[in-house]
């Protein structure tokens, strides 16, 4: 059974840096998102990609943040300049249609940020 | 605004018991309501959803209902076994087109053998 991945696992980055969170969903989706989870805490939605465009975003997604699908392949979550409150599970999900459909997640990047 | 309540945060049940989790949503317009479980350091999977054209689903031990006009919804899993331990999530669509998903608190279902 297809399953979105999401590289890498675990990322230790100091506070200033940029990063780069990996994402390859599942092949025939066509939305995609990216979602995050404070440790204890709930997955909270940071933004939705369609169309190769940001299709919505969340409070949290500031000029900080970017997404991008380079190819046809990969979704990526970039962070320009990481913050201590960065430190999170980051989940990628991606779904064959958009409103009502299901999503699957990936198995998240956990990064931390000293 | 949008918003999910998840109730209760911590649920401790004796093995073969019945586990009830109930959440309410604030936004009338939400038409999809899934379920997911969450071990330690994976990824949320689905267990079961339900949409807003029906009142209940069942799949094995695990049944979800749906009150629409309280903006309730409820997962409730029958027979409770160790490996059912977990933190279990809840989630609404919106109105939104792009499909983002509300989460609630999380529940902490511990099953004691």
């Amino acid at each position: 059974e297809p399953e979105v991945t999401q590289t890498p696992s675990h990322q230790v980055t100091q506070m200033g840096q940029e990063v780069i969170l990996r994402c390859v969903p599942i092949s025939n989706h066509l939305y995609f998102y990216w979602y995050r989870q404070i440790l204890g805490q709930k997955v909270e939605f940071l933004v939705s990609f369609y169309n190769n465009e940001i299709s919505e975003k969340s409070e949290i997604f500031d000029d900080q943040f970017s997404v991008e699908r380079p190819d046809g392949s990969n979704f990526t979550l970039k962070i320009r300049s990481t913050k201590l409150e960065d430190s999170a599970m980051y989940f990628c999900a991606s779904t064959r249609a958009g409103r009502g459909e299901t999503q699957y997640f990936g198995p998240g990047t956990r990064l931390l940020v000293l | 605004g949008e918003n999910v309540e998840q109730h209760p945060s911590t649920l401790s049940v004796q093995e073969g018991d019945s586990a009830v989790i109930k959440c309410t949503y604030s936004d009338s317009a939400s038409n999809y309501f899934p379920w997911y479980k969450q071990e330690l350091g994976k990824r949320p999977q689905l267990i079961i959803d339900i949409r807003s054209n029906v009142g209940e689903k069942k799949d094995q031990r695990i049944a979800v209902t749906l009150n629409k006009t309280a903006k309730h919804f409820s997962l409730h899993i029958t027979e409770t076994q160790p490996e059912d331990s977990a933190v279990y999530f809840c989630a609404a669509n919106t109105n939104s087109n792009t499909g983002k998903l509300i989460f609630g608190q999380g529940t902490t279902l511990q099953v004691k053998p």
